[in-house]
Parts: C-alpha cells; sequence; structure tokens
C-alpha cells in the first residue's frame, strides 16, 4: 500500500520563473514507480514526468524535473520558466512495481501569473 | 497515435438508476484501470483488469461491477446511483504492469451526474 502527500494546496508562479512542487510518499514496495500528472481545465490526465525508484538519476523532461530522495520518501517536482500554460492541478501518484493502481496525492493547484 | 477512448463523455442519470460506462485501451495494451474524481478530488481507484481477469481492487462500491471482454475494451456497470456518485470517470490502460512499461494513460473520462 502507498500513501502521497502534497503540502501546498495551491501556489502561484509569475511567469518565466522557476517553481516547485513538493511531493512526500510511503510505501512498503522495494521497487516502485513515482509520478507527476498536469491536469489542467479541461480534467485531463497528462503525464508529466515519471521516477524509477531503483534509478538514481533524477527525471528531467525539457523544462521539468524532479529532485528524488529515496530515503527521505521526497519526490518534488520543479518547473523552469514557467509558462502561462503549466497553469493546472498537479497530482503526485506512487505506483508499485508489478501493482495495478497509481496512488494520488491531494494535488496542488499551480497558477502562472502573467 | 491512439489514445484511450471513453464513452459516453458525458451522462445524466435519476437516482436509483443505473449506468454503464466504456473504455477502449490503446491497441495492444492488456491492463484497464477505472478511477473515479469526485469534485475537488485526487482520482481514486476502483478497479483493474489484466487479460480479463480482476488484477486489483480499490474502494470500488458493491453496487458496481465491471469486467474486460475479449477484445480487452472494459465496462463499469453502475447499479442504484446516488447523488454521491457524481464524478469524472477515467479510465487507464497500459502494457502489463510486471514489465519495463508500467505507464498507465488516461482517457479523456466520463463525467457523469446523478439528478
Amino acid at each position: 500500500a502507498q500513501t502521497v502527500t502534497q503540502s501546498q494546496p495551491e501556489m502561484s508562479v509569475q511567469e518565466a520563473e522557476t517553481v516547485t512542487l513538493s511531493c512526500t510518499y510511503d510505501t512498503s514496495e522495494n521497487n516502485y514507480y513515482l509520478f507527476w500528472y498536469k491536469q489542467p481545465p479541461s480534467r485531463q490526465m497528462i503525464l508529466v514526468i515519471r521516477q524509477e525508484a531503483y534509478k538514481q538519476q533524477n527525471a528531467t523532461e525539457n523544462r521539468f524535473s524532479v529532485n528524488f530522495q529515496k530515503a527521505a520518501k521526497s519526490f518534488s517536482l520543479k518547473i523552469s520558466d514557467s509558462q502561462l500554460g503549466d497553469t493546472a492541478m498537479y497530482f503526485c501518484a506512487c505506483e508499485g512495481a508489478g501493482s495495478y493502481q497509481l496512488t494520488f496525492g491531494k494535488g496542488t493547484k499551480l497558477s502562472v501569473i502573467p | 497515435a491512439a489514445g484511450v477512448i471513453q464513452s459516453p463523455r458525458h451522462l445524466i442519470k435519476e437516482k436509483r438508476e443505473t449506468a454503464t460506462l466504456k473504455c477502449y485501451p490503446i491497441p495492444r495494451h492488456d491492463t484497464v484501470y477505472w478511477y473515479q474524481q469526485g469534485p475537488g478530488q485526487d482520482p481514486q481507484f476502483l478497479i483493474s483488469f489484466y487479460e480479463k481477469m480482476q488484477s486489483d481492487k480499490g474502494s470500488i462500491p458493491d453496487r458496481f461491477s465491471a469486467q474486460q471482454f475479449s477484445d480487452y475494451h472494459s465496462e463499469l456497470n453502475m447499479s442504484s446511483l446516488e447523488l454521491g456518485d457524481s464524478a469524472l470517470y477515467f479510465c487507464a490502460s497500459s502494457l502489463d504492469p510486471s514489465g519495463l512499461y508500467n505507464e498507465q494513460f488516461f482517457g479523456p473520462g466520463t463525467r457523469l451526474t446523478v439528478l
């Protein structure tokens, strides 16, 4: 079983600036995957970035990167050069390897201000 | 690229009625997941199927049932609908999670409103 905690219900950032969204998790699995999903007003769930727990190197996807601290069970998302289109709800999620379900955090509502 | 298809996209029902939601996974994906997202909530896992067999079960009410068919599409059947069932229902699909590719691809969701 997994639990995911996002302690920032809402955040805002100026356009072109950098913002970091926090996430902590707990799991009894030895191997697991971590994800950040974006949900814009359209409500579509869009995968932003994923991290395999057995990989020490932090994942990066263009302007999005993570800071994965396995011992601390922390998985933060950094968005660089924020754009208006980044305005959305962001969900952190965890899935045990070989598991058949994602466990989501409560989400962080990010607003990018022009 | 083909995506997960869900139908209908919107559904309005009365209390105590039944509803059936359909999900067509990405071709060659053999695993289907159902999630429920209430207003202002995070998605909650309901149930999943791998190769037409139930693989995991979450917080799915007894009034709900689901299955995966031979063509891998899945249906979520909801009976005796309650006001609290009003939510966005997501279907997602993936290749076998025990393999290398664990990513779940989400459909656009079915918005169910119970009046």
